[in-house]
């Protein structure tokens, strides 16, 4: 099965910081990663699919990039509406597996 | 406009069963997958399976294979998802999103979610 390891687990930032999450595989896997944002007590939000493509309709502070094991989501420019938990998503094909990131939790510094 | 609306709360005693029901609107119910997601505290979400609501075709976890029921009600554009033989381990945030599916090179994601259903197995 494929490992997938968040980190961090917690950030602290401000305003206006640039922040990076990471997702890392136990092996190499495909592009098929998207990332989500998930407020308290609500439900998840796609921000990325396929690595690096924006959902329509987010801000473009939020980026996406990586390949084979290592796979980060970037903020620029953090807003007050961007503390949040964000998660990263994998499917594998074959065999089926869909695995979590085990989340970052973002909070205002 | 896309709506994934879950039934509320449950509490169930171990052993028992629990139902947790999903109504889609906003789209061709037949069109698309229904994925089941849960979150227990302090845990990362863990993929239960899905339906294809178009023909009913379903494929589950490894984890939840043999205790979990997918069905769908194309009359109501309802997805249903039955976990049997629960135990305090099934405490959890149950989750219900909608698979976008394939583009030409790869995989869309998950683009609605439901707004949770939190079941609580105690004695």
């Amino acid at each position: 099965d494929i490992q997938m390891t968040q980190s961090p687990s917690s950030l602290s930032a401000s305003v206006g910081d640039t922040v990076t999450i990471t997702c890392r595989a136990s092996q190499a896997i495909s592009n098929d990663l998207g990332w989500y944002q998930q407020e308290s007590g609500k439900a998840p939000q796609r921000l990325i699919y396929a690595v690096s493509s924006l959902q329509s309709g987010v801000p473009s502070r939020f980026s996406g990039s990586g390949s084979g094991t290592e796979f980060t989501l970037t903020i620029t420019s953090l807003q007050p509406e961007d503390f949040a938990t964000y998660f990263c998503l994998h499917l594998n094909t074959d065999p089926l597996q869909y695995t979590f990131g085990q989340g970052t939790k973002l909070e205002i510094k | 406009q896309v709506h994934l609306v879950q039934s509320g709360a449950e509490v169930k005693k171990p052993g028992a069963s629990v139902k947790v029901s999903c109504q889609a609107s906003g789209y061709m119910f037949s069109d698309f997958a229904i994925h089941w997601v849960r979150q227990a505290p302090g845990q990362r979400l863990e993929w239960l399976g899905w339906i294809n609501a178009g023909d009913g075709n379903t494929k589950y976890s490894q984890n939840s294979q043999g205790r979990l029921t997918l069905t769908r009600d194309t009359s109501a554009s309802t997805i249903y998802m039955e976990l049997s033989s629960l135990t305090l381990e099934d405490t959890a945030v149950y989750f219900c999103a909608r698979d976008q599916g394939w583009y030409v090179t790869g995989w869309f994601g998950f683009d609605h979610w439901g707004q949770g259903t939190l079941v609580t197995v105690s004695s």
